[in-house]
């Protein structure tokens, strides 16, 4: 099984523009996540999905879309890409269902995004 | 507001040493906690998940215990080799939506 699988690895932007980060994961995960990580401050939430059509923001949603058609992709859009994005992204699946906060959360190697 | 702080931030240890790593935070209302590792360039492993009905969960040379009522958790690595060398991420959950609130990471290096 591929797990989570993120694109592209790496990235440069210049401030303004706009881009979509991919997401896919092939174990039929109900709960989808992004995260982004910065030295000093740790992982936080972006934005979650608890099932394809359904999603809500996280701790530091401000300047980023996400949406849910199918199960397996969780895209996440940069609306116009700011220094303060440069940041390394990591996206996390995990079943649903009864008992889905136990679930252990699968992640992806990240996204390193970097914005002039 | 839940925060996570992990302490200390580094800790370098030579193999073969048992050693401890420490998380903390401040809201006892916690679903689970989770114990990550990361390696450099790469993306969260699952290590350990302690459900709030737990104290402890054990696997291999990994032991993690849970004190909902103090607000800490501990991480103890038996034996310590080289491969153990990573940064070590706690985060607890909230709820039963999988949201995660990490500490600052642990980065840990063990000396042959």
């Amino acid at each position: 099984n591929a797990g989570v699988t993120q694109t592209p690895k790496f990235q440069v932007l210049k401030t303004g523009q706009s881009m979509t980060l991919q997401c896919a994961q092939d174990m039929n995960h109900e709960y989808m996540s992004w995260y982004r990580q910065d030295p000093g401050m740790g992982l936080r939430l972006i934005h979650y999905s608890v099932g394809a059509g359904i999603t809500d923001q996280g701790e530091v949603p401000n300047g980023y879309n996400v949406s849910r058609s199918t199960t397996e992709d969780f895209p996440l859009r940069l609306l116009s890409a700011a220094p303060s994005q440069t940041s390394v992204y990591f996206c996390a699946s995990s079943r649903g269902g009864t008992g889905a906060g136990n679930q252990p959360q699968h992640f992806g190697d990240g996204t390193r995004l970097s914005i002039l | 507001k839940q925060e996570v702080t992990q302490i200390p931030a580094a800790l370098s240890v030579p193999e073969g040493e048992n050693l401890v790593l420490n998380c903390s935070f401040t809201d006892s209302a916690i679903y689970n906690l989770q114990w990550f590792r990361q390696d450099p360039g790469k993306g969260l492993t699952s290590l350990l998940l302690i459900q709030s009905s737990q104290r402890e969960q054990t696997s291999g040379r990994l032991n993690a215990s849970l004190d909902k009522s103090s607000g800490r958790s501990t991480l103890y690595i038996a034996a310590s080799q080289p491969g153990d060398s990573a940064t070590y991420l706690c985060a607890v959950t909230l709820s039963n939506t999988g949201k995660l609130i990490f500490g600052q990471g642990t980065t840990l290096q063990v000396k042959p």
